[in-house]
């Protein structure tokens, strides 16, 4: 079963809107990393932010983890067109990851 | 610094036949994973191995099976295909300690028919 589970499924928004996806996990984790994957290719990691950290940024990413509610959410700002993929959270508990079913986001020009 | 390379990248077998699939991992990394990724079960751990051994091992049927050599470089095989492999392969490569993030390759591309 899936350790963690993405929010929405699909997210559809306008050029230049900001993008939120959520995700929850059911376990005790180490760290937590978002990963992008275009299209049925390879996953482009993105983030990782281990357990002890609230917030981590990247270019126009922004992660938050909580542990105590055992979320994380991914922000992506001023979104642009190359920013069409889908989105997965991981968690990396012992040597594996397990991931979530991934939010589809789509951008609109 | 070359990525995580994984070969072939498209495959066609038939059912009861066996492949192997190959992954070559960043230079200087030491883990490698396997993941199948399908439309229905998403992206699903294969196994693990660091220093060719194998360290973690998903929940699929014996069928399934890998290796890693002297150089990292590691392979899967998977016997006896069934319609349901076909699926997207992917292998990631870490440095092996705690807290290292996954480079993954572009993938393999089973289908089984």
């Amino acid at each position: 079963s899936q350790q963690g589970e993405e929010d929405p499924q699909a997210l559809s928004i306008q050029e230049g809107e900001n993008a939120t996806m959520n995700c929850s996990y059911k376990t005790s984790i180490n760290n937590l990393q978002w990963y992008r994957q275009n299209s049925g290719r390879g996953l482009v990691h993105l983030i990782l932010i281990r357990s002890n950290e609230r917030e981590k940024h990247s270019g126009r990413l922004r992660v938050t983890l909580d542990t105590s509610k055992k979320s994380s959410s991914l922000l992506i700002t001023a979104s642009r067109a190359a920013d069409t993929a889908s989105y997965f959270c991981a968690t990396g508990l012992v040597q594996k990851l397990v991931f979530g079913q991934g939010t589809r986001l789509t951008i609109n020009p | 610094k070359a990525g995580v390379t994984q070969t072939p990248r498209y495959l066609i077998k038939t059912r009861g036949q066996q492949v192997t699939l190959s992954c070559s991992p960043i230079s200087g990394h030491r883990s490698v994973s396997w993941y199948q990724q399908t439309p229905g079960q998403g992206l699903q751990f294969l196994f693990e191995y660091f220093s060719e051994t194998q360290r973690n091992k998903g929940n699929f049927p014996g069928r399934f099976s890998g290796r890693q050599f002297s150089n990292s470089r590691s392979e899967m095989n998977v016997s006896t295909l069934e319609l349901g492999d076909s699926a997207l392969y992917l292998c990631a490569s870490r440095l092996g300690t705690a807290n290292t993030e996954a480079f993954f390759g572009q993938g393999t591309r089973l289908t089984v028919v």
